[in-house]
Parts: C-alpha cells; sequence; structure tokens
C-alpha cells in the first residue's frame, strides 16, 4: 500500500525558508511507476479548511501554484527517490499550517483526478 | 478561480438518518471526455482527509455504499443513506477542473 511521509517542518521567522520533503513508499515496480502520477500541496491553517497549495506533473515538467504563493514557492520531485519537495520563501504567518502531500488517484498524458493517498501531514509555524 | 460553495455548513443527524450536503461551483466542472471533475473528501478529527468520491460519482476505494455522489455542471451532492457514528467530520468538495484546485469551506458533520 502507498504510503506518504512529510518532514522538515518547524519553526521559522518571518521572511525565512523551510524546505519540506515527501517521501513516498510502497510502488512495487519501480520509479516508473512514481513518475506516472502528479503530486500535490495541500495545506490547512489551524482551525480553517484545506487550501491546494501547488501540483507538479509525474516528470516534473509542469508545475502550478496557488496565487497566494507564487514566486515564494518552489515544487519538484526525485522520481529515483520517489520523492516530492516544496522549497518555501518569504515566509510570512499566513503561511503556518499543516502541509498534507497527495498522490493522485489516476493520471493520463492529459488528465488526473482524485487525491488518493494523503500524507500525516506537517506543521509549518511562522513567527516571531 | 473556480469558486466552491458548500451548504450547509453545520450538519446535525440523527444515526441511522440520511444526510445530504450540496456543492455548487461557479464555473462548469465538466470536460472531456464527459467527467465532472468534482471530489468529496472527508477529514475525520485529527487526521488527514481521505478521498471519499471522485468525477462526481465514483466511489473510492474501501468506501461505504452509504456514500453516493450525484450531480453535473455545478451543482453537485454529497448523500449518506443512514449516518453512524463513523462518519462525524468535516466534509470538503474540490473542483480539479483547472488549477488552482480550489475546496468548498467544509461542512461540519455531527451526531445528534
Amino acid at each position: 500500500e502507498v504510503q506518504l511521509a512529510e518532514s522538515g517542518g518547524g519553526l521559522v521567522q518571518p521572511g525565512g525558508s523551510l524546505r519540506l520533503s515527501c517521501a513516498a513508499s510502497g510502488f512495487t515496480f519501480s520509479p516508473y511507476a512514481f513518475s506516472t502520477y502528479a503530486m500535490s500541496w495541500v495545506r490547512q491553517a489551524p482551525g480553517k479548511g484545506l487550501e491546494w497549495v501547488s501540483a507538479i506533473s509525474g516528470e516534473g515538467d509542469s508545475t502550478y501554484y496557488a496565487d497566494s504563493v507564487k514566486g515564494r514557492f518552489t515544487i519538484s520531485r526525485d522520481n529515483s527517490r520517489y520523492s516530492v519537495y516544496l522549497q518555501m520563501n518569504s515566509l510570512t504567518v499566513e503561511d503556518t499550517a499543516v502541509y498534507y502531500c497527495a498522490k493522485r488517484l489516476y493520471c493520463s498524458s492529459t488528465t488526473c483526478y482524485g487525491f488518493e493517498h494523503w500524507g500525516q501531514g506537517v506543521l509549518v509555524t511562522v513567527s516571531s | 478561480d473556480i469558486v466552491m460553495t458548500q451548504s450547509p455548513l453545520s450538519l446535525p443527524v440523527t444515526p441511522g438518518e440520511p444526510a445530504s450536503i450540496s456543492c455548487k461551483s461557479n464555473q462548469s466542472l465538466l470536460h472531456s471526455p464527459g467527467y465532472n471533475y468534482l471530489d468529496w473528501y472527508l477529514q475525520k478529527p485529527g487526521q488527514s482527509p481521505q478521498l471519499l468520491i471522485f468525477l462526481g460519482s465514483s466511489r473510492a476505494s474501501g468506501v461505504p455504499d452509504r456514500f453516493s455522489g450525484s450531480g453535473s455542471g455545478t451543482d453537485f451532492t454529497l448523500k449518506i443513506s443512514r449516518v453512524e457514528a463513523a462518519d462525524v467530520g468535516v466534509y470538503y468538495c474540490m473542483q480539479g477542473r483547472q488549477t488552482p484546485y480550489t475546496f468548498g469551506q467544509g461542512t461540519k458533520l455531527e451526531i445528534k
């Protein structure tokens, strides 16, 4: 069974940076199997709802961002390591949240749907 | 951006009774080849979200058939035929039609 594990969260001062990692396990075939799935980061501020943050295609050649993080966050992946990353720069207090890594249920060459697997989440706190 | 609006935001339900949540989008979620890119997720207390329904009406693996999704275009509904105590949590709809993907505000289901 596929499992996702986030890491890299913590306390950072406004204006600081953090790099989140998401390690996937359970892909029994090869990195190719992992590379067929787009991945996303979704966050949840304390006591608030879910907010999609960023997505990356299976091969990593296409990336997408919410307006709230565009220009500050960078998503990347290393399929040989079954991993996805989120580099977060110029952090503000509004970025305080639990960050979830999520894997698509299905992806074809043209479309994806469903977030089938989610990690347990990692807390990022931006405070002075 | 596509705006998702859920109602109600709070839903007290007696065990064994049905429940229904509405989700409306301000743009059509219908895309070729005829799929509605609308998901439903349940976030139980203290847990990560879990996928219930994808493409508007397809149940995810392991989801009881008490849960059903319907609708097309801009109007969608999640129905629970008989609510159980294990169904407590916050339900979110999410559009996957285009980025930025957007979620509804969430509907908190509680047991009466």
